[in-house]
């Protein structure tokens, strides 16, 4: 069954123009993440939700936004994608912030900018 | 210097063959430490937590040298379904939030 869920898979936009991707969680997680990956690299924390609480991390550029509407459902709000945005971006949760909680993850949506 | 370094390989090990990675972390205050698995395209899944006293799953093996700041993996007979990159993952602090990855292992496992 899944717990994580991202649409899309995968998502085309063109350069300069808005695309919100879509994560929902089955787990009624407290905490819900977005982390961007790039090609052979890490992923990244971007920001991340307690219940309603949001916290950015200091070098997410102000381009990204998020909402979180209810517990289910978070949204990643890319305002003006560049080149450079073009990555794999995931979405994950866990029960609390505590340092020994798992980390869901969900398939993740590869973002192409044209 | 990375806060979590992995050697990125790729590491081409025969079936059956035993593979150990390493994984150096550079804040001494860091609490939590996992494996994670990510197959081509797909999200990381974890595969393991460490622990200070070591721990056993299966195949696998996982060490915590807190002394010298390294984690290691030690995966035993090998599988094809093995392949994969492997992902050193660091808590900094009590925090989830702060969960720091390494930039992972390439493992192939070849027949």
């Amino acid at each position: 069954d899944a717990m994580v869920i991202q649409n899309p898979r995968y998502q085309v936009t063109q350069f300069g123009k808005p695309v919100t991707l879509s994560c929902s969680q089955t787990l009624n997680h407290n905490v819900m993440y977005w982390y961007q990956q790039k090609s052979s690299q890490a992923p990244k924390l971007l920001f991340h939700y307690y219940d309603k609480d949001f916290n950015n991390e200091a070098d997410t550029p102000d381009n990204f936004q998020s909402r979180r509407p209810n517990t289910s459902f978070c949204f990643l709000d890319i305002r003006s994608p560049g080149l450079g945005d073009a990555a794999m971006y995931l979405c994950a949760t866990s029960r609390g912030t505590g340092g020994k909680e798992t980390q869901y993850f969900g398939p993740g949506t590869r973002l192409l900018v044209l | 210097r990375k806060e979590v370094e992995q050697d990125p390989g790729p590491f081409n090990v025969p079936e059956g063959a035993t593979v150990a990675f390493n994984c150096t972390y550079s804040n001494s205050a860091s609490q939590s430490f996992f494996w994670y698995r990510q197959d081509c395209r797909k999200e990381p899944k974890l595969l393991m937590s460490v622990y200070s006293s070591g721990n056993e799953d299966g195949r696998f093996t996982a060490q915590l040298n807190r002394a010298s700041q390294y984690i290691s993996l030690l995966i035993r007979d090998s599988k094809l379904s093995d392949s994969a990159t492997y992902l050193c993952v660091v808590i900094v602090g009590g925090s989830a939030r702060q969960l720091t990855f390494g930039s992972g292992t390439q493992l192939t496992v070849l027949p």
